[in-house]
């Protein structure tokens, strides 16, 4: 299984470019995140979906949209991109949104807002 | 306002030798503790988790330990090796959602 597959690894934007972060997993799990680690502070939670169709936002939603149209992808828009969103992004998974039963991480996408 | 707080920031040990990571929460309701190692350029990876009840738990040479009067939980790794050089992230889950400490970042040296 290749787990949580995210797409690209770097990439970097001018301030007010378009893009999407690409997430995928064929693990068959119903919860899926998205959350940017910047220095110094802990991972925080842009948006979720606890199924197809269903999504919600986390703690810092604003700037990015998100949607659900299947159970293994999970794309991040960023419809105008700012310098303060560059940052390391990081797509998780899990059977559910309860985290007793582990999240699975993807290896990130490093992203730079000239 | 829940908070999860790491020390040391970060460290720096010899091959061979122990370490003991902390993490203080002020998470509440508290639902399950869980370490992870996140390799440099990597995604983070479970180690160890804790619900209220459990007291210790280990992976290896990977020990974690929890004190939910204190609120406290450790991370103890035994006989390091070069491979255990990473940040180690302490991540609480509350009602609201999960809670992420900002991490030790290990370095170990031969």
């Amino acid at each position: 299984n290749a787990g949580v597959t995210q797409t690209p690894k770097f990439q970097v934007l001018k301030t007010g470019q378009s893009m999407t972060l690409q997430c995928a997993q064929d693990m068959n799990h119903e919860y899926m995140s998205w959350y940017r680690q910047d220095p110094g502070m802990g991972l925080r939670l842009i948006h979720y979906s606890v199924g197809a169709g269903i999504t919600d936002q986390g703690e810092v939603p604003n700037g990015y949209n998100v949607s659900r149209s299947t159970t293994e992808d999970f794309p991040l828009r960023l419809l105008s991109a700012a310098p303060s969103q560059t940052s390391v992004y990081f797509c998780a998974s899990s059977y559910s949104a309860r985290e007793i039963y582990g999240y699975t991480f993807g290896s990130g996408t490093r992203l730079t807002v000239v | 306002k829940n908070q999860v707080e790491q020390s040391p920031q970060s460290l720096i040990i010899l091959e061979g030798k122990n370490c003991t990571l902390q993490c203080n929460y002020t998470v509440s309701p508290f639902s399950n503790l869980r370490w992870y190692k996140q390799d440099t350029g990597r995604g983070p990876v479970s180690l160890t988790i804790m619900t209220f009840s459990e007291n210790t738990k280990s992976n290896g040479r990977y020990t974690a330990t929890l004190d939910a009067d204190t609120k406290q939980s450790s991370l103890h790794i035994t006989a390091s090796q070069l491979s255990d050089s990473a940040s180690y992230i302490c991540v609480v889950s509350a009602n609201s959602g999960l809670i992420f400490g900002t991490g030790t970042l290990l370095a170990v040296q031969p």
